[in-house]
């Protein structure tokens, strides 16, 4: 267990529908951050959320939103899901409080999105 | 933008043989380096990491990798690779003094496969 928790592991679901991917960062964590990984794409970073407030985004489509609340956990949303949007969706954190920047990151174990 | 290039994408190796991963890196900055391996169905796991100081970084599980900022590479060594490496490994860069306080650019993996 590396400390971030994300849910659910597997998720199928079919085309057009909308789906929420839950992420818990290491305890005290202030950043969290999503990647996808499809195997034509590789691992590509989506977007990061420090301490409630968006910091940086990257490849992530319209389609695609997330937040962080207060209790640091992040949520995202994939909305009018494709078939291509099938792929391996990790969750990062890092930056607890008081720690160096120098520690570096925790993964969760992903989710696997199935769109048929 | 910065990209990360991993040349082979599959290396098959007898156990006990020598292991050597190229990463080259694009970015002319100030960059922090990482490796990471990938247990089928597990979470990226850091190996070893880089970010200031000695080039020669030592990691867990015997792996080491060498920082040659002329040649823009961090390629990843192992002295004898065991059945227990075969995984995937994936070599990741960030961009600036930013430690872990940034996304992380992933390059595309490569699969090692160990044979007994």
């Amino acid at each position: 267990d590396s400390g971030v928790t994300q849910t659910p592991k597997h998720l199928i679901t079919a085309t057009g529908q909308r789906v929420t991917l839950r992420c818990s960062p290491r305890s005290g964590d202030l950043s969290v951050y999503w990647y996808q990984q499809s195997l034509d794409q590789g691992l590509q970073f989506l977007i990061q959320y420090y301490n409630g407030e968006e910091r940086a985004k990257g490849n992530i489509l319209e389609r695609f939103s997330a937040q962080q609340f207060p209790d640091l956990h992040s949520e995202l949303n994939l909305s009018s899901l494709e078939l291509g949007d099938s792929a391996l969706y990790f969750c990062a954190s890092s930056q607890r409080q008081g720690e160096s920047t120098n520690y570096g990151y925790t993964f969760g174990s992903g989710t696997r999105l199935t769109v048929v | 933008a910065q990209s990360v290039s991993q040349h082979n994408h599959h290396v098959i190796l007898s156990e006990a043989a020598s292991l050597e991963l190229g990463c080259n890196y694009s970015y002319g900055g100030t960059v922090n380096l990482f490796w990471y391996v990938q247990y089928p169905g597990q979470h990226l796991q850091l190996l070893l990491k880089y970010f200031s100081g000695d080039p020669l970084v030592k990691g867990i599980k015997g792996f080491e990798a060498e920082f040659i900022k002329s040649k823009f590479s961090f390629n990843l060594r192992k002295p004898s690779v065991q059945w227990s490496d075969t995984a995937e490994y994936f070599c990741a860069v960030n961009e600036g003094l930013s430690g872990s306080a940034r996304q992380l650019t992933f390059g595309s993996g490569t699969q090692l496969t160990v044979l007994p």
